[in-house]
């Protein structure tokens, strides 16, 4: 079946611009997960999804991020007046929800701020 | 706030190898997860566990509730086992409690 699906793969943008990450969940998983990845770095938790709601935004990194999910299907991940130090891989990650229910990673994003 | 150490941090071991990999953590967790990430790949979770001890396949991952320890065990390694393996320890219900280990880089030459 579909895995998680992620749009762009690849996001070269300019510094001060605004970008839109997508995230595909797997169907029926209502619970969504934003992680980043740094050169070098390990995995850092931006945001947590369960249906549309988010009850964990603790780990947007600053009010430049926002996120939203519709339909308790898919979410976007949006980065206003984009920084270098923003350039990472976003990664989306979902899962059937619960407290032990195994995470299915997307491919990511890999943005480039210039 | 957790904090989880993975070691080693590298480790380049021959094919056939036993290989081991030891995540620690500082906090009570209520589950340990193990991912695995291949270069420019995305990343599959191999395991989440929170007692005891999960097989799957060649891969073996145990877990010490008391110790706030737990291991990655590969069994006759082979040279497309070469990954970055990622612990991460589980704090709530949902995997928003998260918090990741640096990974452990793995080449296994043939």
């Amino acid at each position: 079946g579909a895995g998680v699906s992620q749009s762009p793969s690849n996001k070269v943008t300019e510094k001060g611009k605004d970008v839109e990450l997508r995230c595909d969940p797997i169907s029926g998983h209502t619970a969504l997960y934003w992680y980043r990845q740094s050169l070098g770095q390990g995995l850092e938790f931006l945001i947590y999804f369960q249906g549309n709601s988010a009850p964990d935004k603790s780990g947007l990194p600053s009010d430049r991020f926002s996120a939203e999910r519709t339909g308790g299907s898919v979410s976007t991940l949006t980065i206003q007046r984009t920084q270098q130090e923003d350039s990472a891989v976003y990664l989306c990650a979902s899962s059937l929800g619960g407290g032990y229910s195994p995470l299915h990673f997307g491919n990511g994003t890999r943005l480039t701020v210039t | 706030k957790n904090e989880v150490e993975q070691s080693p941090q590298n480790l380049t071991a021959q094919e056939g190898e036993f290989i081991t990999i030891n995540c620690s953590y500082s906090v009570g967790i209520s589950a340990l997860h193990w991912l695995q990430q291949h270069p420019g790949g995305g990343i599959v979770s191999l395991f989440m566990l929170s007692s005891g001890k999960k097989k799957h396949g060649r891969l073996i991952a145990t877990i010490n509730i008391q110790e706030k320890h737990s291991s990655l065990h590969i069994t006759a390694s082979h040279p497309r086992d070469s990954a970055v393996y990622i612990c991460a320890a589980q704090a709530g219900g949902g995997a928003d409690g998260l918090t990741f280990g640096k990974g452990t880089h793995l080449i296994i030459q043939p």
